[in-house]
């Protein structure tokens, strides 16, 4: 069965540059977690889209921004990086009306930020 | 606000040991709960889930009661293995939105 797709898986970028990353959903799947895991912690809820719209807002920096396509892959623009961004970003995915808020993780973008 | 609170770890057991991690969490009204595992180097996959209260999940010999009078809804396994040592995050869908609030990971060690 097809998963979520993440690219890049690893990224190495420098402080003050600009990332993006990139989630592909599973077919069908109309909304799009983004989650942070810093190193040893726990996964941070960033932000979510339902159906091309932002549904939640957690705790993303003013210097993220997120959006959902029309062919429902999201892409997280980061820019000014600082060194506390280096974690694992995750992306998930869900269908509204099935299993309440059942939601299916790809392998995560490393964020390395030197 | 809601919160998650799950055992600390790291917890370490033998091989075919019986295991528990606890998980209680605060507000009501979830509409499903789920146990997440992440093992080494990997990403998150969804371990269990139950969908509404009393409900118990299982999968790969894990099982998880949806105990709305307590509001817990515990892991355990009746004989681990080592392939089973990895982080498991206790993970409540918050609002109606559905975003996944994580406890703070339970890491488990399980020795031949």
């Amino acid at each position: 069965a097809a998963g979520v797709i993440q690219s890049p898986r690893h990224l190495i970028k420098e402080k003050r540059e600009t990332a993006t990353l990139k989630c592909y959903p599973i077919p069908r799947h109309d909304t799009v977690y983004w989650y942070q895991q810093g190193p040893g912690q726990d996964p941070q809820f960033l932000i979510s889209f339902y159906e091309k719209m932002q549904s939640d807002k957690g705790s993303i920096p003013d210097r993220f921004s997120a959006q959902q396509f029309s062919d429902y892959h999201s892409e997280l623009n980061m820019s000014s990086l600082e060194l506390g961004d280096s974690a694992l970003y995750f992306c998930a995915s869900s269908l509204r009306g099935t299993v309440p808020y059942e939601q299916y993780f790809g392998p995560g973008t490393r964020l390395t930020v030197t | 606000g809601n919160s998650v609170t799950q055992m600390e770890g790291p917890v370490t057991l033998s091989e075919e040991a019986f295991l528990t991690i606890n998980c209680t969490y605060t507000a009501t009204g979830y509409p499903s709960l789920f146990w997440y595992v992440q093992y080494p180097g990997e990403g998150l996959q969804l371990l269990l889930k139950a969908t509404k209260a009393d409900d118990k999940g299982s999968n790969k010999g894990f099982e998880a009661t949806y105990r709305k009078e307590t509001t817990s809804f515990h892991l355990e396994k009746g004989s681990v293995q080592v392939s089973d040592s990895a982080v498991y995050f206790c993970a409540p869908p918050k609002g109606n939105t559905g975003k996944l609030i994580f406890g703070q990971g339970t890491t488990l060690q399980v020795k031949p």
